[in-house]
């Protein structure tokens, strides 16, 4: 059974910093890797998807690698801004069978402060 | 990319009602997926909700509690039944677009059952 790990589960930087989340997964057979944003109370923005195939993908000023074999993924945020905060969930599609199904982290709860 | 309008966003309820939650798709998808979110917790898969057939529900989910319709390819609805406090929960209607697979998500119902 597929299980995702998220660390830290929350963090706490100042406006400017540059920060890294970190994902884990136990199983590496997997279709892709999406890391989402969720506001309080709200759904889930897609931020970036990774294919099993790639080791990176960048929009604006987020950078997600993955490294499969290891089961691990980082999402990098540049010079991350108040506006940046919320709950940001890793989650992997498996392959094979079961490559609709998604297994989700806890998340990391992201504050920045101005 | 699609669009998911899902209704009502939040809701306070009576134990022992039910609540319907509508997802409604901007296109065309094939298959649609609820997840519940408690609170403090990640994302667990409710049932997978095929147009023409019955929703295949995860474990520990059943049909009773958790009745699906999908009528047609951008339409499903979601039933929570029978509500005690413990369905106190946001609950995301989401669906994969094109040949990569990425998921979207509506922006959630926020149910509080008393």
């Amino acid at each position: 059974k597929q299980e995702v790990t998220q660390i830290p589960a929350a963090l706490s930087v100042p406006e400017g910093e540059n920060l890294v989340l970190n994902c884990s997964f136990t199983d590496s057979a997997i279709y892709n890797l999406q890391w989402f944003r969720q506001d309080p109370g709200k759904g889930l923005t897609s931020l970036l998807l990774i294919q099993s195939s790639q080791r990176e993908q960048t929009s604006g000023r987020l950078n997600a690698s993955l490294d499969k074999s290891s089961g691990r993924s980082t999402l990098y945020i540049a010079a991350s801004q108040p506006g940046d905060s919320a709950t940001y969930l890793c989650a992997v599609r498996g392959s094979g069978g079961s490559n609709y199904k998604l297994t989700f982290g806890k998340g990391t709860l992201l504050t920045v402060n101005p | 990319s699609a669009v998911i309008s899902q209704k009502p966003s939040r809701d306070i309820c009576q134990r022992g009602t039910s609540l319907t939650i509508q997802c409604q798709v901007d296109s065309q998808v094939t298959m649609m997926f609820w997840y519940r979110q408690q609170p403090g917790q990640s994302l667990t898969l409710i049932a997978t909700a095929n147009q023409g057939s019955e929703a295949t529900y995860e474990s520990g989910f059943v049909i009773d509690k958790f009745p699906i319709s999908r009528p047609n390819l951008t339409f499903s609805t979601l039933t929570v039944s029978n509500m005690s406090p413990e369905d106190s929960s946001i609950y995301l209607c989401s669906v994969v677009g094109g040949a990569i697979t990425e998921a979207f998500f509506g922006q959630g119902t926020r149910l509080t059952v008393v």
